[in-house]
């Protein structure tokens, strides 16, 4: 089975610091992508990469940037967090081993920024 | 654009009850359609998936079908369980360009008492 995994599952932050959450798939997939969820509004697109090197903004870029050196890892850096952006952060892998658009998804990283 | 309205929760059924979670879509072209299931504590998994008109997917009880010319998707199960309390997600997806990538509806949570 494909498996996306995030490094931190609980991380608490001061405004102002610099963050980085941790992406990392194990089936050599070319697509990767980060969301965020929030009660009420669902889950959102923040980035995505359609390869190495390669990146695209989603719907609520502001406030964060990604970076994808090697394929199996995507990160997503927030550069000074704000209270804001405390959420869960979902980072999913697409594959299609029935030929349609499947994403699969890690376990969640859910930021507090005090 | 594209977009996904469901139905809000929460629901809360006892169980062997029969489940209608109820999901609309906009998209230009024919999309691919999803359920999305996210157990406490996890991330999404995917449940179900039909990729054209009047297809029906289906696992582990639950079934949506394809509906275009009503644009639903709506999830049903006969006989909901106690370990079927989750968040539960619609969602849809064209393909090429920025249309490749997946839509979210802002999910519906199920619980389920013995």
């Amino acid at each position: 089975d494909v498996k996306v995994t995030q490094s931190s599952r609980y991380l608490v932050k001061r405004t102002g610091e610099k963050v980085f959450l941790e992406c990392v798939q194990d089936m050599d997939h070319e697509n990767m992508f980060w969301y965020r969820q929030d009660p009420g509004l669902g889950l959102r697109l923040i980035y995505f990469s359609y390869d190495v090197k390669m990146k695209e903004k989603g719907d609520i870029p502001e406030g964060y940037s990604v970076s994808r050196e090697k394929k199996e890892r995507f990160s997503l850096i927030l550069e000074s967090a704000s209270t804001n952006q405390t959420s869960m952060y979902l980072c999913a892998s697409r594959g299609s081993p029935g030929g349609a658009n499947v994403l699969t998804f890690g376990a969640g990283s859910r930021l507090t920024v005090l | 654009g594209n977009s996904v309205t469901q139905m809000e929760g929460p629901v809360t059924l006892s169980e062997e009850a029969f489940l209608t979670i109820n999901c609309t879509y906009t998209a230009t072209g024919y999309p691919s359609l999803f359920w999305y299931v996210q157990y406490p504590g996890e991330g999404l998994q995917l449940l179900l998936k039909a990729t054209k008109a009047d297809d029906k997917g289906s696992n582990k009880g639950f079934e949506a079908t394809y509906r275009k010319e009503t644009t639903s998707f709506h999830l049903e199960k006969g006989s909901v369980q106690v370990s079927d309390s989750a968040v539960y997600f619609c969602a849809l997806s064209g393909f090429g360009g920025s249309n490749y990538k997946l839509t979210f509806g802002k999910g519906t949570l199920l619980t389920v008492n013995p």
